[in-house]
């Protein structure tokens, strides 16, 4: 089992450059997740998805779009990069979405816009 | 709105030292309460979790007792080693809207020294 993977593991872009991080899981997991990592803030939501066919905002979904393209994959997309986006961005994916789930995280993406 | 608080790092502590980090929280319900551990360059992970009130959480020598009458989740450990040097994350997880709603202080850091 690999958990949750993630793709790129680095990236630098320009302003106004557009990308698309990639995330996946081998846990049959319904519910799944996009947080940015900020120094000094913990970790805020930007997008979930329920289940398989649902997605919708989180605390923090300004220059971001989400696709749940099966029930493996979740991807994020910044459509014109600003520095303000510059940040760690984790995956996550639970069971059911529970209260008592635990989430599994993937290793990360670090994005720098210059 | 919910909110964890937990105390300000870094912590840096001899080997075999006692360790505490205080987690205090807000929620309007009974949220399950978490410890997450993020080593360096990696994602986070589960360290333990407790989803009622007076329940011990426990793994790998650490411990946390989930104490509604303080709203707190104290992690404790016995005898720290250096390879717990990490950042450690508390978190209240409640169900909001159709998903499962996770907020995270920001985060400890703990060195150990040998």
């Amino acid at each position: 089992n690999a958990g949750v993977t993630q793709t790129p593991k680095f990236q630098v872009l320009k302003t106004g450059q557009s990308m698309t991080l990639q995330c996946a899981q081998d846990m049959n997991h319904n519910s799944m997740y996009w947080y940015r990592q900020d120094p000094g803030m913990g970790l805020r939501l930007i997008y979930y998805s329920a289940s398989e066919g649902t997605t919708d905002k989180g605390e923090v979904p300004n220059g971001y779009n989400v696709s749940r393209l099966n029930k493996r994959e979740f991807s994020l997309r910044l459509e014109s990069a600003a520095p303000s986006q510059t940040s760690v961005y984790f995956c996550a994916s639970s069971l059911q979405g529970a209260f008592t789930d635990t989430q599994y995280f993937g290793p990360g993406t670090r994005l720098t816009v210059l | 709105g919910d909110s964890v608080t937990q105390m300000e790092g870094p912590v840096t502590l001899s080997e075999e030292a006692f360790l505490t980090i205080n987690c205090t929280y807000t929620a309007t319900g009974y949220p399950s309460l978490f410890w997450y551990v993020q080593y360096p360059g990696e994602g986070l992970q589960l360290l333990l979790k407790a989803t009622k009130a007076d329940d011990k959480g426990s793994n790998k020598g650490f411990e946390a007792t989930y104490r509604k009458e303080t709203t707190s989740f104290h992690l404790e450990k016995g005898s720290v080693q250096v390879s717990d040097s990490a950042v450690y994350f508390c978190a209240l997880s409640e169900r909001r809207g159709g998903y499962q709603k996770v907020t995270f202080g920001t985060g400890t850091k703990l060195q150990v020294i040998p």
